[in-house]
């Protein structure tokens, strides 16, 4: 069973300049959720997606937006890139999203993002 | 909101030996879900246990296992016979079932094993 699957794993962007970064969940998982980590504010919650719904979503200035395909995929976008988007993003999937909390997420192994 | 502390930036423990990983939580919620997340150098979060709040007793999986002090909020993980292989970063996480049920992650501890 294939694993929860980001692109690109490594990307340099500059200043100004938006970014597109992709995750596809496991088969069956319709919950993927989006986080930013750093070495100084550690793992905080982007977003989350199901089915095709934006469910939830973090404390990030409106730059930073994401959508979800019909076969579950989803992407992230950064526009306006700024110095301290520089980070590890994680797309994470679960099987459900309400009511199913419990299952906890399967991780990606991330994309890096560092802007020059 | 709810809140996650990890104590220890830092933990270091010899091979084969055990170690304990404290985590603290914050919340008024009486049902969720705890998490002990590993993220080796590969980058890749991987799930190591999970507990449910409303159940007393404490979850365990092979050298794995917690101490869930549900009136002390407190949910420290325990690694026995340290292998190498566990050398990362451990981060506690807590989920709720409820609406805006993101994941709440601590700072992380870093662990190292020696040989």
């Amino acid at each position: 069973k294939a694993g929860v699957t980001q692109t690109p794993r490594y990307l340099i962007k500059t200043r100004g300049q938006q970014v597109t970064l992709s995750c596809s969940p496991i088969s069956g998982h319709r919950s993927v959720s989006w986080y930013q980590q750093t070495p100084g504010q550690g793992l905080q919650f982007l977003f989350e997606y199901f089915s095709e719904t934006q469910r939830n979503k973090g404390n990030f200035p409106g730059r930073f937006s994401g959508r979800q395909f019909s076969n579950s995929r989803s992407e992230m976008n950064v526009s306006t890139l700024e110095l301290g988007d520089s980070a590890l993003y994680l797309c994470a999937s679960s099987l459900v999203a309400t009511g199913g909390a419990g299952y906890g997420y399967t991780f990606g192994s991330g994309t890096r993002l560092t802007v020059v | 909101a709810q809140t996650v502390t990890q104590s220890q930036p830092e933990m270091s423990v010899q091979e084969a030996e055990t170690v304990t990983l404290s985590c603290t939580y914050d919340t008024s919620e009486s049902d969720y879900y705890l998490f002990w997340y590993k993220q080796p150098p590969s980058r890749q979060m991987i799930l190591v246990i999970r507990q449910e709040a409303y159940k007393q007793q404490n979850a365990t999986e092979n050298r794995f296992s917690v101490n869930f002090q549900k009136a002390a909020k407190s949910f420290s993980l325990k690694i026995s016979d340290s292998q190498l292989g566990d050398a990362a970063m451990y981060f506690c996480a807590y989920r709720s079932p409820y609406n805006n049920n993101d994941m709440r992650f601590g700072a992380g501890t870093r662990l190292t094993v020696k040989p």
